[in-house]
């Protein structure tokens, strides 16, 4: 058990620039989570992958928002068109299947600060 | 719908004190509850998890926490507080049934002191 990896650690990037944030979950995981957390707040889901297929989505979820997981294996979660609300820290975890709630291993996060 | 509220943005106690983190649930089905700390620039790790079984719940580093469904309440607690247990320390719930993504509160952040 490697645990939750998530690439970059920092990320500082001018207003208007696309960034691009990986995660490579625990690798028998087969669902993974994104979430926001801003400074004095709990993480605030994102969306939520089971195996490749993208089951839920949060509102926060703008449409300059996307997220992949191909192949069910690791994701992105690209920010389009970036703007001061962006800067959060993005909180990637992976769970196990199956039935009733499997508790959630999270990476060390991705810190984006916007210019 | 799901929610939880956690009293105190900031909890401070001496080393060797008792700690107590309060946390408030709303839930319109049976909730799952966890307790998560996190450390700076880190993310988040299980400390302990309440799924229907024991009301309470023993988990890592000497804490507990006690379901109480008639109060909705789900606080944590360690009968001796450390100076390494100086963290930021969040509830969540989840609903039983359903996509079981936990909803998380704002967070207390414990100080603990020499």
């Amino acid at each position: 058990d490697t645990g939750v990896s998530q690439n970059p650690r920092h990320k500082i990037t001018k207003r208007g620039q696309n960034v691009t944030f990986r995660c490579d979950p625990i690798s028998e995981h087969n669902r993974l989570y994104w979430y926001r957390q801003t400074l004095g707040q709990g993480p605030e889901f994102l969306t939520y992958f089971q195996n490749e297929a993208q089951l839920e989505k949060s509102r926060l979820l703008s449409d300059r928002f996307s997220a992949e997981r191909p192949k069910g294996s690791f994701s992105t979660l690209e920010i389009q068109r970036t703007e001061q609300g962006d800067s959060a820290m993005y909180l990637c975890a992976s769970s196990l299947g199956g039935q009733g709630h499997q508790p959630q291993h999270f990476g060390d996060g991705t810190r984006l600060s916007i210019l | 719908a799901q929610s939880v509220t956690q009293l105190g943005s900031h909890v401070s106690v001496s080393e060797g004190a008792l700690v107590l983190l309060r946390c408030n649930y709303s839930s319109s089905v049976p909730p799952y509850l966890f307790w998560y700390v996190q450390y700076p620039n880190q993310g988040l790790q299980l400390l302990l998890k309440y799924t229907s079984a024991a009301t309470l719940v023993k988990g890592i580093n000497g804490f507990e926490a006690e379901f109480k469904k008639s109060e909705t309440s789900f606080h944590l607690t360690k009968p001796s507080a450390h100076m390494s247990d100086a963290a930021e320390y969040f509830c969540a719930v989840s609903a039983s049934g359903g996509s079981y993504i936990p909803t998380f509160g704002r967070g207390t952040s414990l100080i603990v002191h020499p």
